[in-house]
């Protein structure tokens, strides 16, 4: 059976420490890994991954794929409280397979002052 | 307009009452989606719609019925609604199914949905 596993499931850190969130899966036909940042209402999203060891970066966020060993990390460098939120990996596999995005369960990261 | 737009934000209702949730986009995405959340729980698929057409159904029970009017449009009708069935109900587009990758997943605001 597909699925997508992230870890930690929960994390608190201190402002300006650095964190690393992963994602690994096992996925027939994988497309392509997606990051999103879940607060209290809809998903947004971050990256999206397709190819092995190309680094996506945006300010202090970035984040790379393995496809070798099925794995993606999400970097967040100087953490600040507005990075407190729920980040989800989903990996899309082809629409033939039924499900497209398989969602993992999360990690909820929570950045005190 | 990169926005997918969902009403009601908020609902709540009896579980003999009947209600629909409305979701709208207006990116010319083919492919539409309905995912159900519980609290602390990543989004589960419901349904897929692409080119207007049911394409996936994920064993969801006849008391949610999906309808897409146009490419634009995508509704739940909620009908006999069980209290289990409170949740935050997410729709979302993208560029289509099928091809080289899909791209994005792009989320409304969700309806936040309690039965009584």
């Amino acid at each position: 059976e597909d699925k997508v596993v992230q870890s930690p499931l929960s994390l608190v850190v201190h402002e300006g420490d650095t964190v690393t969130l992963n994602c690994s899966y096992e996925v027939t036909n994988f497309r392509s890994l997606l990051w999103y940042k879940q607060e209290k209402k809809a998903p947004t999203f971050l990256f999206m991954l397709t190819s092995s060891g190309i680094e996506k970066k945006s300010g202090r966020l970035s984040s790379i794929l393995d496809k070798k060993e099925l794995f993606s990390i999400l970097n967040i460098t100087a953490t600040q409280t507005g990075d407190s939120a729920v980040y989800l990996c989903a990996v899309e596999a082809p629409p033939n397979t039924g499900n497209q995005f398989y969602f993992g369960t999360g990690t909820s990261l929570t950045v005190i002052p | 307009d990169t926005e997918v737009t969902q009403t009601p934000k908020h609902l709540v209702m009896g579980m003999t009452n009947k209600k629909s949730l409305k979701c709208e986009q207006h990116m010319g995405h083919r492919a539409m989606y309905w995912y159900k959340q519980k609290a602390k729980k990543p989004p589960e698929l419901m349904f897929v719609y692409s080119y207007e057409k049911l394409s996936i159904n994920e064993s969801v029970p006849s008391r949610f019925s999906p309808e897409c009017p146009n490419s634009s449009l995508l509704n739940l009708h909620l009908h006999a609604l069980q209290p289990e069935d409170s949740a935050l109900y997410l729709c979302a587009s993208s560029q289509e199914l099928g091809g080289a990758g899909t791209g994005e997943l792009f989320f409304g605001e969700g309806s936040r949905l309690t039965v009584l």
